[in-house]
């Protein structure tokens, strides 16, 4: 089973529509992020979370939200879905082991809003 | 802040050639660096991870190199094979555990 997963792996919306996507990890990892990845560029930091009650804002964070619901689950919320957030998504997590802090990554989710 | 750059965008080899790809990064002061390899429509997969106190790292046929002071670090595959053709990236970790990604190589080995 894999350690990072994401739901939905596809997703197409209209302009407007509230969209939720999640990820849960089974590493046991404190640390969780969310990232965009747009064709042609490295991927950007969305927001990140280093406890259940801890919220950062990342490079790109408008027209975002996030929820941290228990240490193995992080959601990314778009309120109002415009086109230009077509992208691919990926959720993240690091855990500090033998003083490395390694991110491991999900699948993606590829998310078009029409 | 931190700007990260891989050269060249895409390169395309025969199987069994070595190859180098570059990253470099405008900011010095970094936790690690890592590096990524992405498949099409995939996640990303975790290579090599270097600390900022370590020049290389070495997983089979992979090496990277850092050079904190110069801004760079390299990925080497050596002999290279078709199943290595992905998208391969880099990204650099500074203080607060956050990653700043370069746009990544496109890599294709050819038969």
């Amino acid at each position: 089973d894999a350690d990072v997963t994401q739901t939905p792996r596809n997703r197409i919306t209209k302009t407007g529509k509230r969209i939720m996507l999640e990820c849960s990890q089974t590493k046991g990892h404190d640390r969780m992020y969310w990232y965009r990845q747009d064709p042609g560029l490295g991927l950007r930091l969305i927001y990140y979370s280093f406890d259940v009650k801890d919220i950062n804002k990342g490079e790109i964070s408008d027209g975002y939200s996030v929820s941290r619901q228990a240490q193995a689950k992080f959601s990314l919320s778009l309120e109002s879905a415009i086109p230009n957030q077509t992208a691919l998504y990926f959720c993240a997590t690091s855990g500090l082991r033998e003083g490395r802090n390694e991110q491991f990554f999900g699948p993606g989710t590829r998310l078009t809003v029409l | 802040k931190q700007e990260v750059t891989q050269i060249p965008a895409a390169l395309s080899v025969p199987e069994g050639e070595n190859l180098v790809l570059n990253c470099s990064f405008t900011d010095s002061a970094i936790y690690n660096l890592q590096w990524f390899r992405q498949d099409p429509g995939k996640g990303l997969t975790s290579l090599l991870l270097i600390q900022s106190s370590q020049r290389e790292q070495t997983s089979g046929r992979l090496n990277a190199s850092l050079d904190k002071s110069s801004g760079r670090s390299t990925l080497y595959i050596a002999a290279s094979q078709p199943g290595d053709s992905a998208t391969y990236l880099c990204a650099v970790n500074n203080a607060g555990n956050m990653l700043t990604f370069g746009g990544g190589t496109r890599l294709m080995v050819k038969p």
